[in-house]
């Protein structure tokens, strides 16, 4: 079975750095993909690790640890527009997804 | 490129009554296509995994009568939810897959099924 572990909700202030922690479980393995998605829409591609190691996008970035089943999602500088759920999914020909991380970027 | 289209983008229907939602790649050959389900504040559960001109597998505990995958082309799969109930409103997602690359699943903006 699957088992992908995330922090249901986090809140934090503009301009300021939030990390999404994800543990995975899972019987199969070949890449870890972050997400965002806004109510109501579907998601929307932010990164993906296959490697251990840190991959940097702009303000967000994603590490990977395939020896400890972690990842997380570094979001810097964080902006309103952040507010969004963060969605962790292990790769394994098909997606399985973590529940989500609700982020709330207050003024 | 990579764009996934879906139809409607929202739906109500009556109790008991069929409903299908479509899944369109645009501007690439999808041979491999995802059904999700999403229900409020939780995360999206994987119902069916549909490759073109065969059947679509199903995950365990998703009714493959109620919910009729049918992937006749490279750039369509539909998705008919039979004789709907009010517990099968839901937010409803594909995603395409191309044979070329294993990796990536392009989104769909998802269906809203209302049954009331």
């Amino acid at each position: 079975g699957q088992n992908i572990d995330q922090p249901t909700e986090m809140t934090a202030t503009e301009g300021a750095i939030v990390q999404i922690n994800c543990t995975y479980q899972t019987s199969g393995f070949n890449g870890l993909f972050w997400y965002q998605q806004h109510a109501g829409e579907a998601p929307t591609f932010l990164s993906y690790n296959v490697l251990d190691g840190l991959e940097e996008k702009g303000r967000f970035s994603s590490f990977l640890s395939r020896s400890k089943g972690y990842s997380y999602l570094l979001l810097k500088e964080l902006q309103m527009k952040d507010s969004a759920s963060y969605l962790c999914a292990v790769n394994d020909y098909k997606l399985s997804f973590g529940a989500g991380t609700t982020v709330t970027v207050r003024a | 490129g990579a764009v996934v289209s879906q139809h409607p983008s929202w739906v109500i229907c009556k109790s008991g009554t069929s409903v299908k939602i479509e899944c369109r790649s645009l501007d690439f050959q999808a041979t491999t296509m995802f059904w999700y389900r999403q229900f409020p504040k939780q995360s999206l559960m994987l119902m069916a995994t549909s490759n073109e001109g065969s059947k679509a597998t199903y995950e365990q505990g998703v009714e493959k009568d109620k919910f009729l995958i049918n992937h006749a082309s490279l750039t369509l799969s539909t998705l008919t939810v039979t004789s709907a109930h009010p517990e099968d409103s839901s937010f409803y997602i594909c995603s395409a897959r191309t044979g070329d690359a294993i990796i990536e699943q392009f989104f769909g903006p998802g269906t809203r099924l209302t049954v009331l």
